[in-house]
């Protein structure tokens, strides 16, 4: 099984900030995903196949890296970015998911 | 447009087993493998396993091979995940969800919370 570890757990950022997570692979993968949820609702999907943008995603978005290092980024916060985002990797049965990080505003 | 629909909210004792339900609409439902996910309280998400309506092909995280099972019902377009054996570890929010076209899980249900309590 492939373990992810995302840090921080928490973060809280002002808006206009830039914040970023980052998501450590056990293994290399291939292909990295990032959901957004927020409280009572489902997961979804923000940023496929390392660095695309779902669609409706705001450019302030980004995604990057490879291999067993991936980051997510928000190049400028925003209150509606509050939530708490998740990576995932689907390059071996069983998928996986990080342990989430919970994004604040100050 | 694509639409999962979870049974409700299940309140069971400890010991006893629950069946939830995902309705499919909007497309093929024996094109696209459904998944089901885990989130504990406040936690993260628990891949549990995969089930391939076309031919019921199915693929457990093999933390969960002994608590679930995964079914489906191809007249009804709907989905079944049997948990059985249910203790308190069990409780929490239960997805459906697909992956379709892309490789990830685009379409999301609204999850059904299960309460293992006596």
């Amino acid at each position: 099984e492939i373990l992810l570890t995302q840090s921080p757990a928490i973060i809280a950022a002002s808006p206009g900030e830039k914040v970023t997570i980052t998501c450590s692979a056990s293994s290399s993968v291939s292909y990295m995903n990032w959901y957004q949820q927020k409280p009572g609702s489902s997961p979804k999907i923000w940023i496929y196949g390392i660095s695309n943008l779902a669609s409706g995603v705001p450019a302030r978005f980004s995604g990057s890296g490879s291999g067993t290092s991936f980051s997510f980024t928000i190049n400028s916060m925003e209150a509606e970015d509050v939530a708490t985002y998740y990576c995932q990797q689907r390059s071996s049965y069983p998928f996986t998911f990080g342990s989430g990080t919970k994004l604040e505003i100050k | 447009e694509v639409q999962l629909q979870q049974s409700g909210p299940e309140l069971v004792k400890p010991g006893a087993s629950v069946k939830i339900s995902c309705k499919a609409s909007g497309y093929t439902f024996t094109d696209y493998n459904m998944h089901w996910v885990k989130q504990s309280h406040g936690k993260s998400l628990e891949w549990i396993g995969y089930i391939y309506p076309y031919n019921g092909g199915t693929g457990y995280n093999q933390k969960f091979k002994s608590k679930a099972t995964l079914t489906v019902d191809n007249s009804s377009s709907t989905a079944y995940m049997e948990l059985r054996s249910l203790t308190s570890e069990d409780s929490a929010v239960y997805y459906c969800a697909l992956i379709t076209t892309r490789a990830y899980f685009d379409y999301w249900g609204q999850g059904t919370t299960l309460t293992v309590s006596s």
